[in-house]
């Protein structure tokens, strides 16, 4: 079955820092999403892309953060100058059409130290 | 706003019950509803998807839509041990996917 592969599974960053988190979206799919999760909490929203550009974005996707698809196949989300407070699960998800259901790929879990 | 609500639980069946979770939703262009089942740890997936009023039948599971109380459920049938998850209400309008906050489901053996 297809997957959505994200990489890493774990990153530790300083504060201050800049990570990017890597996603390989379903090749077929049009739509991509990145989504956080604060340790026990719920799933927040941050982006949607599609065709190449932000479609949807969250209140809490402000100037730290930034989205690309650098390539055909991968899709990152680049967060600049960490913070303790972006300390979470990162889970990146696509779909084939509009309004349908996403696949999430198995999440990069941010630790901000 | 474009929040979903759940009841956060936990909510205990025994083995073999059905197990009711529900969920509201204030975002009126919300288009589509997901449940998604997220066990400790790992990612989300994807249990059904609604569209339309009504019921949508699946296996042991059965979604619910009323758009007009802007209210969707999840029945599971014959619960077992193995569905113990957090379930994961969530709405789309365009794009923009907004989950609640989960519903922790314990099914005791």
């Amino acid at each position: 079955e297809p997957e959505v592969t994200q990489t890493p599974s774990h990153q530790v960053t300083q504060m201050g820092q800049e990570v990017i988190l890597r996603c390989v979206p379903i090749s077929n799919h049009l739509y991509f999403y990145w989504y956080r999760q604060i340790l026990g909490q719920k799933v927040e929203f941050l982006v949607s892309f599609y065709n190449n550009e932000i479609s949807e974005k969250s209140e809490i996707f402000d100037d730290q953060f930034s989205v690309e698809r650098p390539d055909g196949s991968n899709f990152t989300l680049k967060i600049r100058s960490t913070k303790l407070e972006d300390s979470a699960m990162y889970f990146c998800a696509s779909s084939v059409e509009d309004n349908y259901g996403y696949t999430f790929g198995s999440g990069t879990r941010l630790t901000v130290v | 706003q474009k929040e979903v609500e759940q009841n956060s639980g936990p909510l205990s069946v025994p083995e073999g019950a059905i197990a009711s979770l529900n969920c509201t939703y204030s975002d009126r262009g919300s288009q589509s509803f997901f449940w998604y089942r997220q066990y400790s740890g790992k990612s989300p997936e994807l249990i059904m998807f609604i569209y339309s009023n009504g019921d949508k039948e699946d296996g042991r599971f059965t979604a619910q839509l009323n758009k007009a109380s802007q209210y969707v459920s999840l029945l599971i049938r014959d619960s077992q041990p193995s569905d113990s998850a957090t379930y994961l209400c969530a709405g789309v309008n365009n794009n923009d996917m907004r989950f609640g906050a989960g519903t922790r489901l314990t099914v005791k053996p």
